[in-house]
């Protein structure tokens, strides 16, 4: 099993739609982040979660709310988003503390 | 906060060629990270720097963390079409904050 997974890949979602994006890490990590990468831009960090617990929450809307059952799974609820949420939405773990992060493929959403 | 600025934004060149890319910051950093991601997948650590003056390779892959802390390049050395894609620098500030990333240097390899 590769490192970092996310499903689903793709994903189309209506402003009005609930959806969630899932990461698993099989790294034995103990810090989890999201990430939103928009076309000319530098990769924003969303949330940060280490040892389960959220560290970091870098002013996100509240139509994207995370969920870190365990240290090996990371969840993105969407709900209600709008069209220039559309991105590519990328997962990363790491030890914690020494932030060698390594990604996921990442989800591309589209909101129409 | 901090900023990281890349150069440069794009590059097209011949196969066999080198070629060179680099961060500055505005801070100093202790940590420097170079990533490379294909279309439609997520970035690929390629070399993690941890020390000032300190020269990594990986392969045809070179970087060099700055004597000064805020800057950093990368250069890859006898270029192949599948070096083709966006190749980002990272930096960290302290042993735990997040990082912050610069916003890419896109290659193309003409063969």
């Amino acid at each position: 099993e590769t490192g970092v997974t996310q499903t689903p890949r793709h994903l189309v979602m209506g402003m009005t739609n609930k959806k969630s994006l899932k990461c698993e890490q099989h790294l034995g990590h103990n810090a989890m982040y999201w990430y939103k990468q928009s076309a000319k831009k530098p990769l924003e960090l969303m949330f940060v979660y280490n040892f389960k617990e959220q560290t970091e929450n870098n002013s996100v809307p509240s139509r994207f709310s995370p969920e870190c059952p365990n240290s090996s799974h990371l969840f993105l609820h969407l709900h209600t988003l709008q069209p220039e949420d559309s991105a590519l939405y990328l997962c990363a773990s790491s030890h914690g503390g020494t932030d060698t992060q390594y990604f996921g493929p990442g989800t591309r959403l589209t909101v129409l | 906060g901090q900023q990281l600025n890349q150069s440069p934004q794009s590059m097209f060149i011949q196969e066999g060629e080198d070629v060179s890319m680099n961060c500055t910051s505005s801070s100093i950093f202790n940590t420097w990270l170079w990533y490379k991601q294909d279309p439609g997948e997520g970035p690929v650590l390629l070399i993690a720097l941890y020390k000032a003056g300190e020269l990594t390779s990986n392969g045809r892959l070179t970087a060099q963390f700055g004597i000064t802390r805020k800057d950093s390049f990368l250069n890859i050395s006898a270029s192949i079409p599948s070096d083709v894609g966006i190749y980002f620098c990272a930096g960290q500030e302290t042993g735990y904050s997040t990082l912050t990333f610069g916003k890419g240097t896109m290659l193309l390899v003409s063969p």
